[in-house]
């Protein structure tokens, strides 16, 4: 399966700031998603991040709050905009290979938001 | 109601016991199936996928029943090792295309 790293692994940030999460894959991959955990919570997914298009947001996610970049087939970022409290999560980005129905998860991205 | 349920548990076996877990979802058009293991702090990680033939790998069984729409996941000889929360995920999109929904999991802890 392929390796998916994510960077930053966690951060503190203030409220109202923004923060990007990097996803890197090391192979090509049709598509890519992004997800949140909140504490004791299972995957909720925010997007389908589609390359050379806008995003495909779930109910719930709009891309002023979420904005999402996927420049290529290696990568994405997610940004947490104008951050609250309950933006405190951990990200997760996740991606299917073009021959398979599974997807694979990156390590996650621990936001705290104080 | 939810789209994927599953019973939170926690389930607290005895190493060496056989435990189930089971999960409805209510889209029957869903097309694929799957069990993830997610141990606490780290990402979920593919445990397997889940066939209309039922299949399985080692200690692992996992069966779908399309009629009632329920899928499920055995363990035996549990190890303490396996303690860890399984996730039950259903791909609900339409034909050819991905929407994976992830129910809430299950805690299993396997005592010594």
């Amino acid at each position: 399966s392929a390796v998916i790293s994510q960077k930053p692994s966690r951060d503190i940030c203030q409220r109202g700031t923004s923060l990007t999460i990097q996803c890197q894959v090391d192979s090509q991959v049709t598509m890519m998603f992004w997800y949140r955990q909140q504490p004791g919570q299972s995957l909720t997914l925010i997007a389908t991040a589609n390359q050379g298009s806008e995003a495909t947001y779930e109910s719930g996610f709009v891309i002023d709050k979420f904005p999402i970049s996927r420049p290529n087939l290696t990568f994405s970022t997610l940004t947490v905009s104008n951050m609250s409290p309950e933006d405190s999560s951990i990200y997760l980005c996740s991606v299917k290979e073009p021959t398979a129905y599974e997807q694979y998860f990156g390590p996650g991205t621990r936001l705290t938001v104080t | 109601r939810k789209e994927v349920e599953q019973d939170p548990g926690p389930f607290n076996v005895p190493e060496g016991a056989t435990v189930a877990f089971n999960c409805t979802y209510s889209n029957s058009a869903s097309q694929s199936f799957f069990w993830y293991r997610q141990d606490c702090r780290k990402e979920p990680k593919l445990l397997m996928s889940v066939y209309s033939s039922g299949n399985e790998d080692g200690r692992f069984t996992a069966q779908l029943n399309r009629a009632s729409q329920y899928i499920s996941l055995l363990i035996r000889d549990s190890k303490l090792s396996d303690s860890a929360t399984y996730l039950c995920v259903v791909n609900s999109g339409s034909s050819g295309t991905y929407k994976y929904i992830f129910g809430t999991g299950t805690r299993l802890k396997v005592l010594a």
